[in-house]
């Protein structure tokens, strides 16, 4: 099976902008997971969608939202883009609670 | 909600010699502790992973423990490698949730 894929890769803002990320899971998975990662925090949980329904959310503002489409495909949207949201952000896809998470390549957001 | 912590955050080793990396949870209803692995530029890979219904799991040179009355887990690499050198995190579950340690960057020199 082809892995978790994200879209773009990279991305350079500034700030005000907004952003719209993608994430396809591996064929199969229904929950989807959002990270922010950046060096010295770890991995930082913003979401979880599982079935189109947004079943756990991270300690972020409201800036930060997502969505799951009924492929399982997942977006997640960043509004009024500050310099402190420069990170990586993966996502990872499971068959089901409990079972291992795999991730993707994640997206590298630069906010200038 | 769950507390992982982790340590060391930096840890060298020479190579052959074993490293361990420990952590704790705050939460007694987690029961899935999975390791992953992330080199540089990549994505974190699963390497092991342990359910709270297992005190030990190996897997050729790495091994997981879990001590749930302590609320701790610890990944033990032995016979250390180059090629093991990279950022490594703990995490712990319950049901459809992650909570990650904030890891640990393990330098191998040969």
């Amino acid at each position: 099976k082809a892995g978790v894929t994200q879209t773009p890769r990279y991305l350079i803002k500034t700030r005000g902008q907004q952003v719209t990320l993608s994430c396809s899971p591996i064929s199969g998975h229904r929950s989807v997971s959002w990270y922010q990662q950046t060096p010295g925090q770890g991995l930082q949980f913003l979401f979880e969608y599982f079935s189109e329904t947004q079943r756990n959310k991270g300690n972020f503002p409201g800036r930060f939202s997502g969505r799951q489409f009924s492929n399982s495909r997942s977006e997640m949207n960043v509004s009024t883009l500050e310099l402190g949201d420069s990170a990586l952000y993966l996502c990872a896809s499971s068959l089901q609670d409990q079972e291992t998470q795999y991730f993707g390549p994640g997206t590298r957001l630069l906010v200038l | 909600g769950e507390n992982v912590e982790q340590h060391p955050s930096t840890l060298s080793v020479q190579e052959g010699d074993s490293a361990v990396i420990k952590c704790t949870y705050s939460d007694s209803a987690s029961n899935y502790f999975p390791w992953y692995k992330q080199e540089l530029g990549k994505r974190p890979q699963l390497i092991i992973d342990i359910r709270s219904n297992v005190g030990e799991k190996k897997d050729q040179r790495i091994a997981v423990t879990l001590n749930k009355t302590a609320k701790h887990f610890s990944l033990h690499i032995t016979e250390t490698q180059p090629e093991d050198s990279a950022v490594y995190f703990c995490a712990a579950s319950k049901g459809n949730q992650f909570y990650f340690g904030t890891g640990t960057s393990l330098t191998v020199i040969p």
